[in-house]
């Protein structure tokens, strides 16, 4: 079966320090993979998707950015951060042509 | 572009009782998908029920079944036999390309 990983679980950083968070899949090959943002009270923002390995495409403009480097391997970084990029983060994938989503277990950041 | 609206922001229930939940969306599509996902206090998203548009007959599974009026573009997620367990967030989604948006939520309590 298909599961979903990201860590950390949890992040505190300073404002201007850098940023990076990972999310696997393991047991499907060539998922398509998205990084979500939940901020406080509200829904979730699709930030990022992925369609294949060094393919990245961006929802919203923004501080921070994504790589694939590897089919099942996606990351969402961030050269310095801002006080607005505290949130819960989510990433997900789904199967070539399928609708659903299945969502990884999230990262808490908090900027400082 | 599509929309998607829950104004119940709160909602509780007695344990055992049933409970519906309503969303309703904005979509000049006349074939897509819709979904009601789970969010527990662990935070992760878990997906609950699908219904995809073209099929007339409402989803059901287990004690979560959906209300799908799609000419009044509506799609309400009941809960039968409500469980502690069932206490959590619960956000409607749409399925656009390429991602998911969501409702902001409904925070369900279940009173023993």
């Amino acid at each position: 079966s298909q599961t979903i990983h990201q860590w950390p679980a949890t992040l505190v950083q300073p404002v201007g320090s850098p940023l990076s968070l990972e999310c696997t899949v393991e047991g499907t090959s060539n998922p398509n993979l998205y990084w979500y943002r939940q901020a406080a009270g509200r829904g979730l923002q699709l930030l990022f998707y992925s369609v294949g390995i060094g393919q990245i495409s961006s929802e919203v403009p923004q501080n921070l950015s994504a790589s694939r480097p590897q089919d099942r391997q996606f990351i969402l970084s961030s050269k310095k951060l801002l006080l607005s990029d505290s949130g819960f983060y989510l990433c997900a994938w789904s199967g070539v042509g399928d609708n659903e989503q299945f969502f990884g277990p999230g990262t808490r950041l908090t900027v400082l | 572009a599509q929309t998607v609206t829950q104004s119940q922001p709160e909602m509780s229930v007695q344990e055992a009782e049933t409970v519906t939940l309503s969303c309703t969306y904005d979509t000049s599509e006349s074939d897509y998908y819709l979904f009601w996902y789970k969010q527990p206090p662990s935070r992760q998203m878990i997906l609950v029920i699908r219904q995809e548009a073209y099929k007339q007959q409402n989803a059901t599974e287990n004690r979560f079944s959906v209300n799908f009026q799609k000419a009044a573009k509506s799609f309400s997620l009941k809960i039968s036999d409500s469980q502690l367990g069932d206490a959590a967030m619960y956000f409607c989604a749409y399925r656009t390309a390429p991602g998911l948006i969501f409702g902001k939520g409904t925070k369900l309590s279940v009173k023993p």
